[in-house]
C-alpha cells in the first residue's frame, strides 16, 4: 500500500523554466511533508519542508505548497538550472509514530 | 564538520554470510533509522531506533538486526536470512522532538551485492 505516491517516474524542462513536481498521499496522520534532492550513489539531501498547518513555503528557487483537502503537495522550481538534474524524493512524516514515508521519486532533467 | 558517515561505500558478500554495516553520526541526533532502495522504488524503512538502547522494526525488517548501544552508532546487520539483499542502504538521523518539524539528514549510502 504506497502511502506517498510520485505518478511522474521522470520529467524534462528546458533551463529557465519551471519545474513542477506533484506528490499524493493517503494518510491523513501525516502532519509534516519533505522534498529531498538525490544525486545517483549519494545519499538524499533535505531540499524543503512544510507542516501540515500551513499551504505554503518558499525558499530562494523551491516552494512547496500543499493541498490537504486533496492530499496533494507539489514543488516548484523557478527558474529550473541544469544542476536542479537530479531525482526528488517526496516524504511525509507520521506524527503519531514518527515515521516518515517516501515516495518513489521523479527525475528531473534540466536542458540547457 | 558534523554529519553521517556510512562505511564501506561498497560491499560484497558470500551467499550465507551476514554482514554490518557501519553508521555513525556526530550531529548529537536521538533518532537514527536504516533505508534500503532498490532500482525505481522509493526508500524504504528497515529499522528505526530513537533512543539508546531501543529501535523499532520498518517496513521491511525481515533478514536484518540492529542494535544500539551508543547515540552515535546505529549499525545494521544483514542476515543469511535476507533473500535478497543487494540493493542501496542509507543511514539517516534526526532530532528527535515531537514539537519541532526537524528533517532527516542522510549518509552517502552503502551499496551491498552478492558474489
Amino acid at each position: 500500500d504506497q502511502q506517498v505516491k510520485q505518478n511522474s517516474p521522470s520529467l524534462s524542462v528546458q533551463e529557465g523554466r519551471i519545474s513542477i513536481l506533484n506528490c499524493d498521499y493517503t494518510n491523513s496522520m501525516f502532519d509534516y511533508f519533505l522534498w529531498y534532492k538525490k544525486y545517483p550513489a549519494e545519499g538524499p539531501t533535505f531540499l524543503i519542508s512544510i507542516s501540515s498547518i500551513k499551504d505554503k513555503n518558499e525558499d530562494g528557487r523551491f516552494t512547496v505548497f500543499l493541498n490537504k483537502s486533496a492530499k496533494h503537495l507539489s514543488l516548484h522550481i523557478v527558474p529550473s538550472q541544469p544542476g536542479d538534474s537530479a531525482v526528488y524524493f517526496c516524504a511525509a512524516r507520521d506524527g503519531g509514530y514518527q515515521k516518515v514515508t517516501f515516495g518513489t521519486g521523479t527525475k528531473l532533467q534540466v536542458i540547457p | 564538520d558534523g554529519g553521517i558517515t556510512q562505511s564501506p561505500k561498497y560491499l560484497f558478500r558470500k551467499e550465507g554470510q551476514n554482514v554490518t554495516l557501519s553508521c555513525e553520526q556526530n550531529l548529537n541526533h536521538d533518532a537514527m533509522y536504516w533505508y534500503r532502495q532498490d532500482p525505481g522504488q522509493g526508500l524504504r524503512l528497515i529499522y528505526y531506533s530513537q533512543i539508546v538502547n531501543d529501535f523499532q522494526k520498518g517496513d521491511i525488517a525481515e533478514g536484518y538486526s540492529v542494535s544500539r548501544e551508543k547515540k552515535e552508532s546505529f549499525p545494521l546487520t544483514v542476515t543469511s536470512a535476507q533473500k535478497n539483499p543487494t540493493a542501496f542502504y542509507l543511514c539517516a538521523s534526526s532530532i528527535r522532538d515531537p514539537n519541532q518539524d526537524q528533517p532527516q539528514h542522510f549518509g552517502d549510502g552503502t551499496r551491498l551485492s552478492i558474489l
